[in-house]
């Protein structure tokens, strides 16, 4: 099944302890993103990749780190977590940046105490 | 910066009637724009995907459009049913020379049957 997968879905984690959030997608895409959502904020996109060794900021990067070694994965590591980055965080392929519609991950909950 | 809004933010109809939801976009330097919908503590599920160069999309009971010229698009649903309850999201694709996403907050339905 095609699908975009992200672990784990819920984490509780205390200030400045490193934690990565896993994204891997099985459908050979080559454009991957993460966003984070906030109540009357929406979505905001935090970093994005169009391709492996590719990767730029979105509108929100602070506190975040990613990397893209292989193609179907795509981490994101909050190096010192802080509980302004508690948050619904989404990641989502698609098969390129222009022109193909974007599949969502499940979510991930994250709260920093 | 690009900015999406999305009006109204909340629309409650009584089931069966059509309805329009509206998106509206700053920068008209976009590739695409896409549709998705959100159900309450879930993912995003893509619905209709439209490019810059097209002005409409159709999915069974789902019409996009798109006056990339104006900075506007319309979700259309015709006949409403009560699962269609959920939270209708736009996302525009922004080009000049980068590939971030920016989302609208997005418009809460409720059809109520």
């Amino acid at each position: 099944e095609a699908q975009v997968t992200q672990n784990p879905r819920y984490l509780i984690t205390v200030t400045g302890k490193k934690l990565t959030v896993t994204c891997s997608q099985n459908m050979n895409h080559e454009y991957m993103s993460w966003y984070r959502q906030d109540p009357g904020l929406g979505l905001r996109q935090i970093y994005y990749s169009m391709n492996v060794e590719v990767t730029d900021k979105g509108d929100v990067p602070e506190g975040y780190k990613v990397s893209r070694k292989e193609k179907r994965n795509f981490p994101l590591i909050l190096e010192s977590p802080s509980p302004n980055q508690t948050s619904l965080y989404f990641c989502a392929s698609s098969l390129t940046g222009t022109s193909n519609e974007q599949f969502f991950g499940p979510g991930t909950r994250l709260t920093v105490l | 910066k690009q900015e999406v809004t999305q009006i109204p933010a909340a629309l409650s109809v009584p089931e069966g009637e059509n309805l329009v939801l509206n998106c509206s976009f700053t920068d008209s330097a976009i590739y695409n724009l896409q549709w998705f919908r959100q159900d309450p503590g879930k993912g995003l599920t893509s619905l209709l995907l439209i490019q810059s160069s097209q002005r409409e999309q159709t999915s069974g009971r789902l019409n996009a459009s798109l006056d990339k010229s104006s900075g506007r698009s319309t979700l259309y649903i015709a006949a409403s049913q009560p699962g269609d309850s959920a939270t209708y999201l736009c996302a525009v694709l922004n080009s000049g020379g980068y590939q971030k996403v920016t989302f609208g907050i997005g418009t809460k339905l409720q059809v109520i049957p």
